[in-house]
């Protein structure tokens, strides 16, 4: 079955730790994209990639950094963890045409920094 | 830059009303919106996509209608069901290269029993 996977789905982590955001996804969507989310505001771009060896960051500055070494796997990482880094990330991918693609979205990672 | 905004930003209803979600952007040069639907803690399901050159799209008991000359877009929700509670999002696609979807805050309705 098609479809965009996110782990871990809740991950509470010390201030300063390395962590990496696993997404995956079985549509063989070209294009991927991080998005962050805090409670009750809008998602906002942090990162995308078009395609393996493609990536760009969003509008949003983010201290994060992705790879896509695979079409399928869209992992983006931490280096240090700070407690500002606390907050909702969404993976999704689409295709690449425009106008008529609609974006899957993951279940979501909620990352907590102490 | 294209800013996207949804009014009201909650709403409560009891089952069985109809009832109209609103989102408004600035900028009409646009690809498409697309409605979403977030449940808590969870990611984004979408609902319905309606294309530039569109009107509305319908899925069910939602429909959507989109009016780009003006900058606005309505999300109706036939006879609401306490299921239909969740937050819904509205988001944009600029025309712009190397951008994704732009989104608003969402409006959180709950519909009660």
């Amino acid at each position: 079955e098609a479809d965009i996977y996110q782990t871990p789905r809740y991950l509470v982590i010390g201030t300063g730790k390395k962590i990496t955001l696993e997404c995956s996804q079985t549509m063989g969507h070209d294009k991927m994209y991080w998005y962050q989310q805090d409670p009750g505001m809008e998602l906002h771009l942090i990162h995308y990639s078009y395609g393996v060896n493609s990536t760009e960051k969003g509008d949003l500055s983010s201290e994060s950094t992705v790879s896509r070494i695979r079409t399928e796997h869209f992992p983006l990482t931490l280096e240090s963890a700070r407690p500002s880094h606390t907050s909702q990330y969404l993976c999704a991918s689409s295709e690449l045409a425009p106008n008529v693609h609609t974006q899957y979205f993951g279940p979501g990672t909620r990352l907590t920094v102490l | 830059k294209q800013e996207v905004t949804q009014i009201p930003a909650a709403l409560s209803v009891p089952e069985g009303e109809n009832l109209v979600l609103n989102c408004s952007f600035t900028d009409s040069a646009i690809y498409n919106l697309q409605w979403f639907r977030q449940d808590p803690g969870k990611g984004l399901t979408s609902l319905l996509l309606i294309q530039s050159s569109q009107r509305e799209q319908t899925s069910g008991r939602l429909n959507a209608s989109l009016d780009k000359s003006s900058g606005r877009s309505t999300l109706y929700i036939a006879a609401s069901q306490p299921g239909d509670s969740a937050t819904y999002l509205c988001a944009v696609d600029p025309r712009e290269a190397g951008t994704a979807l732009i989104f608003g805050k969402g409006t959180t309705l709950s519909v009660s029993s």
